[in-house]
């Protein structure tokens, strides 16, 4: 059974710049969350995806935004990159379409803004 | 807004020993509550969870005990070994009930001496 996947494993960016971050989610999961996590903080959900569509968010700006696939793979996209994104993005599935299983986090992408 | 207090934020055993951490949550709405350890460079991988209608959940060494009247859940380790030691963290799936849309405290650094 092959975990969830993320990618990049690293990320340096520049203030202003737009990045993309990958995520395939563990065999058999159709519902992706993605988190936030800042240095020395806990995870902060960001949003979660199910059947390709946003099923609710957190307190992030628009700039933050999302895709699911067919497949169920899942895209984070963050446009006009501030200094305070640098963190942690973590990617996790569950095979759930209620939210009513436990999420499976991958390795997470760290994202680096100068 | 919701949150979740974990305490203590560092905590030091020897080995052997029991180590407890311990969260508190403000929705009473909340009932799915899950505890994840992260190790250096990884994801949180879930170790143990617990649902509103349960009171204590035992594996092996790792237990869960929630207070819903009070708001606190608590997670045990006994017997605790070297390859313990990694930040803990608590959730909560909050009024949402969606356990994708988790609540984290802000950890726990669990450091076990051998």
């Amino acid at each position: 059974e092959t975990g969830v996947t993320q990618s990049p494993t690293h990320l340096i960016k520049t203030r202003g710049q737009q990045v993309t971050l990958r995520c395939s989610s563990q065999s058999g999961h159709n519902t992706v969350s993605w988190y936030q996590q800042a240095l020395g903080q806990g995870p902060q959900f960001i949003f979660q995806y199910y059947r390709e569509e946003e099923n609710g968010r957190g307190n992030f700006p628009p700039r933050f935004s999302g895709l699911q696939f067919p497949n169920y793979s899942s895209e984070l996209n963050v446009n006009a990159l501030e200094l305070d994104d640098s963190a942690l993005y973590l990617c996790a599935s569950s095979p759930g379409g209620a939210g009513n299983s436990p999420l499976h986090f991958g390795n997470g992408t760290r994202l680096t803004v100068t | 807004g919701e949150n979740v207090e974990q305490h203590p934020s560092t905590l030091s055993v020897q080995e052997g020993d029991s180590a407890v951490i311990k969260c508190t949550y403000s929705d009473s709405a909340s009932n799915y509550f899950p505890w994840y350890k992260q190790e250096l460079g990884k994801g949180p991988q879930l170790i143990i969870d617990i649902r509103s209608n349960v009171g204590e959940k035992k594996d092996q060494r790792i237990a869960v005990t929630l207070n819903k009247t009070a708001k606190h859940f608590s997670l045990h380790i006994t017997e605790t070994q070297p390859e313990d030691s990694a930040v803990y963290f608590c959730a909560s799936s909050g009024h949402s009930g969606n356990t994708g849309k988790l609540i984290f405290g802000q950890g726990t650094t669990l450091q076990v001496k051998p």
